[in-house]
């Protein structure tokens, strides 16, 4: 298996922009998923594949990636966008999937 | 509209067995890769097993020989046989609607969990 690397924390002041990203071998051959996930809730799809936003999430998430990197932008932080994100992949095996480690965004 | 309802989460003691039931409406479970995700208390994300839409299971290696992922398909219904609890098993378990095509897979509809304490 492999695994996924966050950054642990970010920080971002209101209406400013803030990238997350997620580091992995595995992140070469698949696309990254991205997860919001807030206190005492499941876990939310909000970027998918090369940049797709499932329906309902705002336009301020966008999604990237080059080489074994995956990022996560949030373009004009909300005070609701603080939560925990996570990536996702198959890993190198191709029927396992790993998440990320985790990045904890905190709007000031 | 999309439903997953977990159920079967509780206290067991460490080495017992549970079996997790992810009752599904608004699509067919068979027709899908579903997985099983879980979260230790103020842990992160891990993911469990998955089962795709032709039938084959795959486990982490955390997991792989104690736990069973399986569906019927009469009730639309995914589960999670879990044997020889240990202590690092307790987390919530969460149901997922898995979208997959070739490199392109995400984890598209989560349930609300349930969770699962293994202690004495």
């Amino acid at each position: 298996s492999s695994e996924l690397t966050q950054d642990p924390a970010v920080s971002v002041a209101l209406g400013q922009t803030v990238r997350i990203t997620c580091q992995g071998d595995s992140l070469r051959s698949y696309y990254a998923s991205w997860y919001q996930q807030k206190p005492g809730q499941a876990p939310v799809l909000v970027i998918y594949g090369k940049n797709n936003r499932p329906s309902g999430i705002p336009d301020r998430f966008s999604g990237s990636s080059s080489g074994n990197t995956a990022s996560l932008t949030i373009t004009g932080a909300q005070a609701e966008d603080e939560a925990d994100y996570y990536c996702n992949s198959r890993d190198s095996s191709g029927n396992h999937r790993v998440f990320g480690t985790g990045t904890k965004v905190t709007v000031l | 509209e999309v439903q997953l309802v977990e159920s079967g989460g509780g206290l067991i003691q460490p080495g017992g067995s549970l079996r997790l039931s992810c009752a599904a409406s608004g699509f067919t479970v068979s027709s899908n890769y579903m997985s099983w995700v879980r979260q230790a208390p103020g842990k992160g994300l891990e993911w469990v097993s998955v089962i795709y839409s032709g039938g084959s299971t795959y486990y982490a290696d955390s997991v792989k020989g104690r736990f069973t992922i399986s569906r019927d398909n009469s009730k639309n219904t995914l589960y999670l046989q879990m044997n020889s609890l240990r202590a690092e098993d307790t987390a919530v378990y969460y149901c997922v609607i898995v979208r997959s095509s070739g490199w392109l897979e995400y984890f598209q509809h989560w349930g609300q969990g349930t969770l699962v304490t293994v202690s004495s």
